[in-house]
This record gives structure tokens, sequence and C-alpha cells, in this order.
């Protein structure tokens, strides 16, 4: 079965300085991934997915994540955090069929002035 | 944003009392889903509907029940509320893509603000 684990429960990190958030997967298949963010008190937004093709993919508000089969992960990056960017992240691979996602725990972003 | 509504986005409850919960989209998307968010778990699929009358379980749905009886609404019901059941619940919709329902659709998913439920 599918899952997700996103080992870091909180994170802290200061205002300009670079972040990764991790997030390992189990799948049979060719995994269809995305990056979720949830401001307190809101719903999520996508951040970014990953389908096929440059395992690099860029998304919304300067982040990125990459792709890597053979450590079943998709690591989320940020060269310059920023105060708004604190909130809970949400790592999630596809589950089948009708856009089912199966998400991982989150992780919560503190950032530091 | 996409138009999602959950009514009631805040209830509380006792023990033993049913309790619905209703998603309402204005996008027309064909697939609508019922989230549960606990600490520690992130986010679980309760059940979820891919068309009009059809619904399916999801990975927690013991205690809870759905309908969908238009496109636009998909109602959560808690038939005898427990305390296990307080939750932030967030519906969701999508889109299938590709022309072909039901397949491995890429489509993301849209959040409604979520309905925030305390059973005493």
């Amino acid at each position: 079965a599918q899952s997700v684990t996103q080992p870091d429960i909180h994170i802290t990190v200061s205002e300009g300085a670079s972040l990764e958030l991790r997030c390992n997967y189990s799948y049979g298949a060719t995994p269809y991934l995305f990056w979720y963010v949830q401001s307190p008190g809101q719903g999520l937004q996508l951040l970014l997915k990953y389908f096929s093709g440059d395992t690099l993919v860029q998304g919304i508000k300067g982040f990125e994540a990459e792709f890597k089969r053979s450590q079943s992960s998709f690591n989320l990056r940020k060269p310059s955090v920023h105060w708004s960017d604190a909130a809970e992240y949400f790592c999630a691979v596809h589950g089948g069929g009708y856009n089912k996602l199966i998400f991982g725990a989150g992780t919560r972003l503190a950032v530091h002035p | 944003d996409a138009g999602i509504t959950q009514s009631p986005r805040h209830k509380v409850t006792e023990t033993g009392t049913p309790v619905t919960l209703r998603c309402h989209q204005t996008e027309n998307h064909r697939y609508m889903y019922w989230y549960r968010q606990d600490p520690g778990h992130g986010l679980r699929l309760i059940h979820y509907s891919y068309g009009v009358k059809d619904t399916d379980k999801g990975e927690v749905s013991d205690g809870y029940s759905v309908s969908r009886s238009k496109t636009e609404d998909f109602l959560l019901t808690l038939e005898s509320a427990t305390s296990s059941q307080t939750s932030v619940y967030f519906c969701a919709i999508s889109e299938s893509r590709g022309g072909i329902p039901g397949l491995a659709n890429t489509g993301e998913l849209f959040f409604g603000e979520g309905s925030r439920l305390t059973v005493l």
C-alpha cells in the first residue's frame, strides 16, 4: 500500500536561511507526488507537483522539490525562507484512481526573525 | 480560489448525537472527498465521491456515512458522534483529466477551509 513519511515533525529556521523538508514515499509504480502548505486556520494549498519528466520541479512562492527514485524521496527546498513561510507542510502521493491522495503526517515550520 | 464552502465551520456536540457536515462547490468538479486532520496523522481519507450517488470508503470510514445527491453537494454524517471523532474535517474537490474518469488522473485537489468538530 502507498504511504508517505515525513521524518521531521517540527523544524525551526532563521529568516533568510535555506530550507529542506524531507519526504519519503512507498509506492509500487511511478508515483505522482505533491507538496501542500497549510497556514494556520486555513485549508491546504498546492505548492507543487511531480508527474513525470524533469525530476526538479518548481512551485509557487519560490519552492522547489526534487524527485529521487533511488531514494524514494521528494524533498522540498527553498533557498531563502521568509517569515510568511511559517506553516505546516504536507507531502502526498497519488493513491490510485479518482485522484485520491495519501498524506504524510506533516512538518510544522517555524521561522525566527 | 476554488469555490468550496464548508458548513458549519465550527460545531460542538455531545456524544451519541448525529452530526452532518456539508460541502458545497461551485466548480462543477466530478470528484469530492472528505478528509479528517489530526495531529500526528496528517490528513486521512474518510469517504470520496466520483459522481452523483457514486461514493466509496476511504481508510477511516467507520462511523461515517456520506451522500451526494447533486454534483455540488457532498454531505458527511456522523451517525452517532464519539469523542474520537473530534477533529478538523476538510472537504476537497478534483476534476478528472484526460477525459477518462476513474483512471489514475493527475488532477490536483482543492480544499475547503475546514470544519472543526468537538464531541464532548
